[in-house]
């Protein structure tokens, strides 16, 4: 079974402008989460989708968006992007049943570097 | 407010020599907690999950633990292939999602050989 992808795996920008990440979870799975991963304050939970509906929000500033497709992809949108948007974007995937046992497992994460 | 510690911050073992690594948590209620490991520049790979006090599993040289306050990942005679950086994550009941996941900073294991 093909694990989580995410496209692009590299990115660069400058300040200003914004970006646009792609996440395919595993197959079957329906729950998508997003993770931001940066040296100094760790991996913070961005948001979740699940049927194609936003179930779960973190701190972040609403430049930062995302959607789910019907097919279960998702992606994520950072709008002007800051200095400090500069990080290691890691996309989770788990069944999404709710039920109180599920695992999430991650895709190899967008490097993004905002110059 | 719910938070996770882990414990040493980096970790330093000659190949065989055996250790733990410690993750305490607070938490208002414990879904679940979920070990990782992260290689450099990959996304965390999937280890173990624990979801009450008393729970152990093992895999391979790693087996981790759980009690109300606090699990520990044990480490027996580790090879340098272990070398990564272990984190720990929590999450919390509550709410009708699936409910986030809340990691610590890691620990960061370098097995000499």
């Amino acid at each position: 079974k093909a694990g989580v992808t995410q496209t692009p795996r590299y990115l660069i920008k400058t300040r200003g402008q914004q970006v646009t990440l792609s996440c395919s979870p595993i197959s079957g799975h329906r729950s998508v989460s997003w993770y931001q991963q940066t040296p100094g304050q760790g991996l913070q939970f961005l948001f979740e989708y699940f049927s194609e509906t936003q179930r779960n929000k973190g701190n972040f500033p609403g430049r930062f968006s995302g959607r789910q497709f019907s097919n279960s992809r998702s992606e994520m949108n950072v709008s002007t992007l800051e200095l400090g948007d500069s990080a290691l974007y890691l996309c989770a995937s788990s069944p999404g049943l709710a039920g109180p046992k599920e695992t999430q497992y991650f895709g190899p994460g967008t490097r993004l570097l905002v110059l | 407010e719910d938070q996770v510690t882990q414990s040493p911050e980096a970790l330093r073992l000659q190949e065989g020599e055996s250790s733990s690594l410690n993750c305490s948590y607070t938490v208002s209620g414990l879904r679940g907690l979920f070990w990782y490991r992260q290689d450099p520049g990959k996304g965390p790979e999937f280890l173990f999950t624990l979801y009450s006090a008393g729970e152990e599993k093992e895999k391979e040289r790693l087996k981790a633990t759980l009690t109300k306050k606090e699990s520990f990942l044990h480490i027996t005679a580790p090879k340098p292939e272990d070398s990564a950086t272990y984190l720990c994550a929590v999450q919390a009941l509550g709410g009708g999602s699936q409910g986030n996941l809340i990691f610590g900073k890691g620990t960061k294991l370098s097995v000499k050989p």
